[in-house]
């Protein structure tokens, strides 16, 4: 069965530490990967994803991500987080070409000032 | 210019009632989601539809009803309200199915 998994529901850091959220995936044939962002109060938006080539991609506010195909994981990285990143992460992963992404149950961050 | 949009934002209701909520997007995109969003965060795809064709209907009770009148808007009906329907209903929508999904801002619907 296709499921996304996140390892850690809660994470609480404090200012300038570094960030590693996990995330693995069951899903069969070639996929998408993506991390979401929900910050309080606020609507889901895209953070960072891949499709294909450099297995290491970068996104806003100095997230990346990093596919290992091996490991079925895609795992978001920040190496120094600010009070601002406090909120919800969602890591998503969809079929190359089909009609669902599954979205894992998300890890709530929280940046101590 | 907001991209995904729904009304209501915020809709509290008594339990028996039918409601609505609706979606818009401008993007032109092809594909549109109704996702549900429960107290703990977990988000829950319901359906989704590309060209306006039903493609995803995940175990939705009946007392659900989308209704798509053309590929800018997914409207969401809603019979005989629960109190376990009570969540955040987000809608979305992506070029493609399996492309980056652009979120509206989320409606909060308290059944009493």
């Amino acid at each position: 069965a296709q499921s996304v998994s996140q390892h850690n529901h809660h994470v609480i850091l404090s200012e300038a530490a570094s960030l590693e959220l996990g995330c693995n995936y069951s899903y069969g044939g070639t996929v998408n990967l993506f991390w979401y962002v929900q910050y309080p109060g606020q609507h889901l938006q895209l953070l960072l994803k891949y499709f294909s080539g450099d297995p290491l991609v970068k996104g806003i506010k100095g997230f990346e991500a990093e596919f290992i195909k091996s490991k079925f994981s895609f795992n978001l990285r920040k190496p120094s987080v600010q009070w601002s990143d406090t909120a919800e992460y969602f890591c998503a992963v969809g079929n190359t070409g089909g009609f669902k992404t599954i979205f894992g149950a998300g890890t709530r961050l929280f940046v101590k000032a | 210019d907001t991209a995904v949009s729904q009304t209501p934002k915020y809709l509290v209701t008594q339990m028996g009632n039918d409601k609505s909520i609706k979606c818009e997007q401008n993007l032109g995109h092809d594909t549109m989601y109704w996702y549900k969003q429960d107290s703990k965060k977990f988000l829950k795809i319901m359906f989704s539809y590309n060209n306006k064709e039903l493609i995803i209907n995940e175990t939705v009770p009946n007392r659900f009803s989308p209704k798509s009148p053309d590929k800018a808007h997914l409207n969401l009906h809603i019979n005989s309200l629960e109190l376990g329907d009570s969540a955040v209903y987000f809608c979305a929508s992506s070029q493609g199915a399996s492309d980056t999904q652009y979120f509206g801002p989320g409606t909060r619907l308290t059944v009493l």
